[in-house]
Order: structure tokens, then sequence, then C-alpha cells
């Protein structure tokens, strides 16, 4: 149990383009999920807190109009990079917060997805 | 301040050396969850611990064991006769139960396992 998917694993697109990244949870419901991004040889940063039903909480320095997230499902958050650029090529990870469980620490990674902006 | 310090940026050694990586942690919360992740190249965490706040217990697990001290805010990973397939990113992280509920990673030490 306890599964997130990310999808697609990894994307290459143009400057200037959009890209589109789900996270699901496949056999949970999450009411919240997060988005962190790395970059190379760095660690893990939050980008966006993801509630269902309602807007995204960003982090300070991260562009809510750039980094669109959609929570309309309780298995389901998309983060869609808006017209992005080669330095928001990165690594971008989603954790999904199990609804059921009273304790925050009941979270589950997904295995990421590599965006690269040529 | 919420803030995870792993002071060792890389380390290397030799295969069956011991090692251990460093974690330090700050809080302002009395409950919180301390993690240690794996990455590997390609890049999807691996689990490998979690310890609540209120359990100091050391913990072991085949060749891994973990010293949690609260007092000195420390919570340790021993990687015991080290392997080849040890050599990854690790990543020490933490979660508060009352502030935010997201992960606050620490910056990851590199592990090299040299045969």
């Amino acid at each position: 149990g306890a599964v997130v998917s990310q999808h697609p694993s990894w994307v290459i697109c143009k400057s200037g383009t959009s890209v589109k990244i789900e996270c699901r949870s496949l056999d949970f419901q999450a009411t919240t999920m997060f988005w962190y991004r790395q970059f190379p040889k760095q660690s893990l940063m939050l980008m966006a807190t993801s509630n269902e039903g309602s807007k995204a909480t960003y982090e300070q320095g991260v562009e809510k109009d750039k980094f669109l997230i959609n929570h309309a499902s309780l298995t389901l958050s998309t983060l869609t990079v808006t017209s992005a650029h080669p330095e928001d090529s990165s690594f971008y990870i989603c954790s999904a917060r199990d609804s059921r469980s009273p304790s925050s620490y009941e979270q589950y990674f997904g295995p990421g997805t590599r965006l690269t902006v040529t | 301040a919420q803030k995870v310090t792993q002071a060792q940026t890389e380390i290397s050694v030799v295969e069956k050396e011991d090692v251990t990586l460093d974690c330090v942690y700050e809080t302002r919360d009395t409950t919180y969850y301390l993690f240690w992740y794996k990455q590997p190249p390609s890049g999807e965490l691996v689990f490998l611990i979690r310890r609540n706040s209120f359990d100091e217990q050391n913990e072991i697990s085949g060749r891994y064991s973990w010293n949690f001290q609260k007092s000195t805010s420390s919570f340790n990973f021993t990687i015991t006769a080290s392997q080849v397939v040890d050599s990854a990113v690790y990543f020490c992280a933490l979660i508060f139960d009352n502030y935010g509920q997201n992960f606050v990673f620490g910056p990851g030490t590199r592990l090299s396992v040299l045969p």
C-alpha cells in the first residue's frame, strides 16, 4: 500500500512552452500533497503545499503564476510549469499525506519527474 | 527555526569499512519526526527509518543502525561493513506535527563506497 505515482518520469521541453506533471496517490486519499524541487547536487526544497479543493500555498520565492498547482481530487495534484526556461530544469518530487492518518508523518513520496528545458 | 544540518558533504570509504553519517536538527516543537532517506542515482527516495520525538531508542536493521539523542539534537546513521551498493546520497529530514507538516531536508551526504 501507500503508493504515489508521478507522470511523466522525465520530460524534455522547449523554452517558452508549458509542461504538466501529475502526482497521484494510488491506494489512499490525500487531502494534502507537497511539491519539492531538487536542483543538481542540492537538497530538496519545498515549493508549495497543495490542498484539495483550495488554493495552493507557495513558499517564499516561488512564483505562483509560473508554477500552477491544481488539486482537484483527493488522489491527484498537478504542477504546471508555464513558459518554462532552462533554469526551471530540475527534479520535481511530490509527497502525499494520507488523509486517514492523524499523524503528519504518514506521507509518501512519488518517484520524481526530471524536467529538462532546452 | 526549522533546520537540519548534515555537516559531511561527501564521504568516501573502502568497502567493508564502517561509516557514520551525522545529522543535527533544530526544533521549536516538542512533537516531531525524524527520517533518513537514501537517494540513488535514479533519484527516487528510498525510506530507511522514521523516529518520533518521544522515542529515543536506538535501532538496528541489518547493517544499518541509528542513534537518536535528544540532548544533542542528533540523529546519526551508521552503516556497518559498507558495500558498493550503499553508494548514494543520504538525506536526514524532519517533520513537525504542528508546523506545516512538510518535510524539511538536510543538505545531504554523498557516500561513495569504493571496491
